[in-house]
């Protein structure tokens, strides 16, 4: 059974600060991995997605990588600004469209 | 282009009533996916339905189910609520040209908050 894995659970920077989000998962057999954000009360807004066969993928100030052998992936988000407070989820793809969720990171960018 | 649209946004029923929700993919997008938010359990996948069949189920009860229309609308239905399924329901759609994803960016809904007292 796939599971993942996000860490940390919550993070407060102060703006203009450059951080990492990691997600970790447990079984590589998967189709992408892609990179949400939820603000409170409200649906999630894709960031990336990384294809299985890709190593990571740009957006603006967000970079994301992705190591399949390991499990591992990282959201690397550049000179943070408050409008980057929100919930960032990390999501696996399975088949038939199946999305695991990890638990999310919570980010507070103060100005 | 519009987005995923759901409704209603917000639902309160009592325990024991049923409830239907309902998602409006993006134009063209075939595939649409069902997803249950709370606090305590995170996301969780409910299912899956692509060109109006159901392809995928997560763990959840036979009270939970769906269908999808030929216009790629979909419901889904909870009967016999019970004050656990209180939550973030939410509808995620792709394009997936081939039946099977690995490019397509699935696209959420605002969701629907139902509330069972």
């Amino acid at each position: 059974k796939q599971e993942v894995t996000q860490i940390p659970a919550a993070l407060s920077v102060p703006e203009g600060e450059n951080l990492v989000l990691n997600c970790s998962f447990t079984d590589s057999a998967i189709y992408n991995l892609q990179w949400f954000r939820q603000d409170p009360g409200k649906g999630l807004t894709s960031l990336l997605l990384i294809q299985s066969s890709q190593r990571e993928q740009t957006s603006g100030r967000l970079n994301a990588s992705l190591d399949k052998s390991s499990g591992r992936s990282t959201l690397y988000i550049a000179a943070s600004q408050p409008g980057d407070s929100a919930t960032y989820l990390c999501a696996v793809e399975e088949y038939g469209n199946k999305l695991v969720f990890g638990a999310g990171t919570i980010l507070r960018v103060k100005s | 282009k519009a987005g995923v649209t759901q409704t209603p946004r917000y639902l309160i029923k009592t325990r024991g009533q049923q409830v239907t929700l309902s998602c409006s993919p993006i134009s063209g997008h075939r595939s649409v996916s069902w997803y249950q938010q709370t606090p305590g359990q995170g996301l969780q996948f409910l299912f899956e339905y692509f060109s109006e069949t159901q392809r995928n189920k997560g763990n959840f009860p036979g009270r939970f189910s769906g269908r999808q229309f030929s216009n790629s609308r979909s419901e889904m239905n909870v009967s016999t609520l019970e004050l656990g399924d209180s939550a973030l329901y939410l509808c995620a759609s792709s394009l997936v040209t081939s039946g099977v994803s690995s490019t397509d960016t699935q696209y959420f809904g605002p969701g629907t908050r139902l509330t069972v007292l």
